[in-house]
């Protein structure tokens, strides 16, 4: 079965800094992954995903990630924070293709401080 | 152009009664999943419908049931009701077709609460 583990439930970095956020998954088939991002009292947005094609993804506001199917990771990093990136962020993996169906992980909230 | 749209915002209820969520979805999709998000928690899915069928379920029980009309637009209903219930209920609208989880857009949810 398909599952996601994203290591460290609270980041906190200083306004500038490298964000680093870990997600690792497990998938019996090649995956499509993604990372969302949701700000308080709102709905999930889509940061960057990974569907087939060049491992290092881009994608808003800065962010990025690489696959790594060795390690079976998907890390989020973005080079300099910024105090509106503080969010929580999730990780997700979809079981069966392009279906609309996503596993998510635990969640990290991102703390930035000034 | 509004993007998906969920009723009620917040939602109280007590142990043992029913419940319905609404959603509405963007404009062009024809798709729309349910989400349930646990305080804490990552949202799981809960089931996809398309064309009025539920096309995928998760691992819910069946006291809770959907419906989708023919506008596209979706109801859940949760039926006695449990404190275990209380959280965050999120619709996504996709497409049909290509690149579907590209294209999943998610509301602001309807936050429950089980008393």
């Amino acid at each position: 079965a398909q599952s996601v583990t994203q290591l460290g439930s609270h980041v906190s970095v200083s306004e500038g800094a490298l964000v680093l956020l870990r997600c690792n998954y497990s998938s019996s088939v090649p995956p499509y992954l993604f990372w969302y991002v949701q700000y308080p009292n709102q709905g999930l947005q889509l940061l960057l995903k990974y569907t087939t094609g060049a491992t290092l993804v881009k994608g808003i506001n800065g962010f990025e990630a690489e696959f790594k199917k060795s390690e079976t990771s998907f890390h989020l990093t973005k080079p300099s924070a910024h105090m509106s990136d503080a969010a929580e962020y999730f990780c997700a993996v979809s079981p069966s293709g392009n279906t609309g169906k996503l596993i998510f992980g635990q969640g990290t909230t991102l703390q930035v401080k000034p | 152009d509004a993007g998906v749209t969920q009723s009620p915002t917040h939602l109280i209820k007590t142990r043992g009664q029913q419940v319905t969520l609404r959603c509405s979805p963007k404009s062009g999709h024809d798709t729309v999943s349910w989400y349930q998000q646990a305080l804490g928690q990552g949202p799981q899915f809960i089931f996809q419908y398309y064309e009025e069928e539920e096309r995928q379920r998760g691992n819910f029980p069946d006291r809770f049931s959907g419906h989708q009309f023919p506008n596209y637009s979706s109801e859940l209903n949760v039926n006695a009701l449990l404190l275990g219930d209380s959280a965050l209920y999120l619709c996504a609208s996709s497409t049909t077709g290509l690149a579907t989880n590209e294209k999943l857009f998610f509301g602001s949810g309807t936050q429950l609460s089980v008393l």
